[in-house]
């Protein structure tokens, strides 16, 4: 069965940094897709981007671009969303989501992260 | 990038009835890069079509989608208590992006 477990929910200030957690199992981690997908409180889904763990080839939303980084381990079949300068904009949910090719649809999601950024 | 809307932004039915929601997009887009994906409060969202009118696993046949240029449809034949929720079309190409959604509630 295809899992993607997210790192619980986190609490900032403006100006801390953060990274975020997902790990796949159940399925070749190295061998998809895996993107984060921002949904701001009461607001719909952003698509911010997607690495490929078995060669970290990474793509950003022009959106997101410079604003977030996206990473992976593969010896631990994990990905992550690191900010390195919180904003209080960036109090939303952050789901991690597979997707077997890169332009392909969102087959399985991660049940969240709630970050809360607030001084 | 091609940006999405949807139509209606709130859909209000009974169960039972049908529901047909409309998303466009910017400018043509391929339907085998169209999908919709259903969110229920406190849920992720999950997968319903792709390729514009191909059913995820396990999506009941009541769901059916179309498209081509600019439009897809995704219609609920039969609404079913569990169906009341948010639903968003995405473009999956070389940038994704998402629609704003159309919320189906009980009348």
């Amino acid at each position: 069965e295809v899992q993607l477990v997210q790192s619980g929910a986190e609490v900032k200030k403006p100006g801390e940094s953060l990274k975020i957690s997902c790990k796949g199992s159940g399925y070749s981690f190295s061998s998809s897709w895996i993107g984060w997908v921002r949904q701001m409180p009461g607001k719909g889904l952003e698509w911010m981007g997607i690495i490929y763990p078995g060669d970290s080839d990474t793509r950003y939303s022009p959106s997101f671009q410079g604003q977030v980084t996206i990473s992976a381990d593969k010896s631990i079949s994990t990905a992550y969303l690191q900010w390195s300068s919180l904003k209080a904009s960036d109090t939303a949910m952050y789901y991690c989501a597979r997707q077997t090719i890169s332009a392909a649809p969102i087959d399985y999601w991660g049940q969240g992260t709630l970050v809360t950024v607030s001084s | 990038e091609i940006v999405l809307t949807q139509s209606p932004g709130t859909l209000s039915l009974s169960p039972g009835e049908r529901a047909t929601l409309s998303c466009r997009a910017s400018q043509s887009v391929s339907s085998s890069s169209l999908a919709w994906y259903q969110q229920k409060p406190g849920q992720a969202p999950r997968l319903l079509m792709y390729g514009a009118s191909s059913r995820a696993t396990g999506i009941p046949d009541r769901f059916s989608g179309s498209g081509s240029g600019t439009d897809s449809t995704l219609t609920i034949s039969r609404l079913e208590p569990e169906d009341f929720a948010v639903y968003y079309c995405q473009h999956y190409g070389s940038s994704p992006t998402f629609g704003p959604g159309t919320k189906v509630d009980i009348k």
